[in-house]
């Protein structure tokens, strides 16, 4: 069974430090993860989806890298923003199916101005 | 144009009624999901669907019917609502399975 861990649960920093969020999964036989973002009573947002072939994926001031071998995937922010404050959620196929996503419980981000 | 859209965001209810959440998305994409966000903010899936056929039910109760009239459509039909259904439900779709998922802006579905 597909386990998926955050850590830490919550993150405070100050505006414009750089940090990095951390993702484990049990299970490395996957095709891909993905990382989104929650705001408070919102939906999910796609930030990077990283297929098992790729080691990284960049957006902007985000970059996700992935090791499958050791089941690990980190979500990197530069020069953060108190707009980057959110929820931070990773995602990877499960079970041996694609058709459902396994979820980390999440990292709270709060940037302070 | 928003890609997944849910309605309504807000349902409250009484035990017992029966509801429907409804999810299009005009993506094109040929496979809709439905998830279930708890009290602690977790999100589990419910029921995955690929060309309106029902891929994954994740031992969801009997009570909770989806149904996909069309590839674009994933409605949630929930009968004799209970307190444990408050929740906030999310669908998702994505080309294929292995591809990207974009998720809706979520029902809060609250049972009184």
């Amino acid at each position: 069974k597909q386990e998926v861990t955050q850590i830490p649960a919550a993150l405070s920093v100050p505006e414009g430090e750089n940090l990095v969020l951390n993702c484990s999964f049990t299970d490395s036989a996957i095709y891909n993860l993905q990382w989104f973002r929650q705001d408070p009573g919102k939906g999910l947002t796609s930030l990077l989806l990283i297929q098992s072939s790729q080691r990284e994926q960049t957006s902007g001031r985000l970059n996700a890298s992935l090791d499958k071998s050791s089941g690990r995937s980190t979500l990197y922010i530069a020069a953060s923003q108190p707009g980057d404050s959110a929820t931070y959620l990773c995602a990877v196929p499960s079970g041996g199916s694609n058709y459902k996503l396994t979820f980390g419980k999440g990292t709270l981000l709060t940037v302070n101005p | 144009d928003t890609a997944v859209s849910q309605t309504p965001k807000y349902l409250v209810t009484q035990m017992g009624n029966d509801k429907s959440i409804k999810c299009e998305q005009n993506l094109g994409h040929d496979t809709m999901y439905w998830y279930k966000q708890d009290s602690k903010k977790f999100l589990k899936i419910m029921f995955s669907y690929n060309n309106k056929e029902l891929i994954i039910n994740e031992t969801v109760p009997n009570r909770f019917s989806p149904k996909s009239p069309d590839k674009a459509h994933l409605n949630l039909h929930i009968n004799s609502l209970e307190l444990g259904d408050s929740a906030v439900y999310f669908c998702a779709s994505s080309q294929v399975a292995e591809q990207e998922a974009f998720f809706g802006q979520g029902t809060r579905l609250t049972v009184v």
